[in-house]
């Protein structure tokens, strides 16, 4: 069983779309995450939302809106997208915002806007 | 600002011996670390980590030492195993941040059979 999965695993668009990634944990955990990997493969931190509630918002343009409907689910979606909007974004999760835990990651959607 | 760094971006290690991956950081607030891996087309995997109140945590073929004096750590993997190669990232976290993770850049470990 997947842990932490996110679809699609690729998604190929153009310029001034909106897209929306899915992001789903079955860990039981109460915090999840957003991070983009650009394309020097520098993975930084988007969002953190704790139980559906956003605790970290990492001044991300707010064509970016994160979308939690439940602790296991935290989706993002991306309006008017721009070419430097390509990158891979990672969805993650952890036990619970001051747990010290390790997160657990997805693999990752790969995001290239045409 | 980059506050966590990997200086090495690749290094190669012959199978069996001894890989040493590096990291320095600059935020002295930072007191949880940790190592992952990440292969190709798949998300970073937990490796290890370190509590800032240790120097040394191990478990199996895998060390990690933290030098809080020199802001400095490192992850050794004895021996070295052709299934290691991948890419080894630092991350680093200060307590009560909510678990926001600061990532270095990464270091593409290659081990010849």
């Amino acid at each position: 069983d997947t842990a932490v999965s996110q679809t699609p695993k690729y998604l190929v668009t153009q310029m001034g779309n909106d897209k929306s990634i899915k992001c789903e944990q079955n860990l039981g955990h109460d915090t999840m995450y957003w991070y983009k990997q650009d394309s020097k493969k520098f993975l930084k931190i988007m969002f953190s939302y704790n139980n559906k509630e956003l605790i970290i918002n990492e001044t991300v343009p707010n064509r970016f809106s994160p979308k939690s409907p439940d602790k296991a689910h935290l989706n993002l979606h991306i309006n008017s997208l721009e070419l430097g909007d390509s990158a891979v974004y990672f969805c993650a999760s952890s036990p619970g915002r001051f747990s010290n835990q390790p997160q657990h990651f997805g693999d990752g959607t790969r995001l290239s806007i045409l | 600002d980059q506050q966590v760094k990997q200086n090495s971006p690749s290094l190669s290690v012959q199978e069996g011996r001894i890989s040493i991956l590096n990291c320095d950081y600059t935020n002295s607030m930072f007191d949880y670390f940790l190592w992952y891996k990440k292969y190709p087309a798949e998300g970073p995997t937990f490796l290890i980590s370190i509590s800032s109140i240790k120097d040394k945590n191990e478990d199996g073929r895998f060390t990690v030492f933290l030098n809080k004096s020199a802001k400095h750590l490192s992850l050794h993997i004895v021996p070295s195993q052709p299934g290691d190669s991948a890419v080894y990232f630092c991350a680093a976290s200060v307590r009560g941040s909510g678990d926001k993770l600061t990532f270095g850049t990464g270091t593409r470990l290659a081990v010849r059979p």
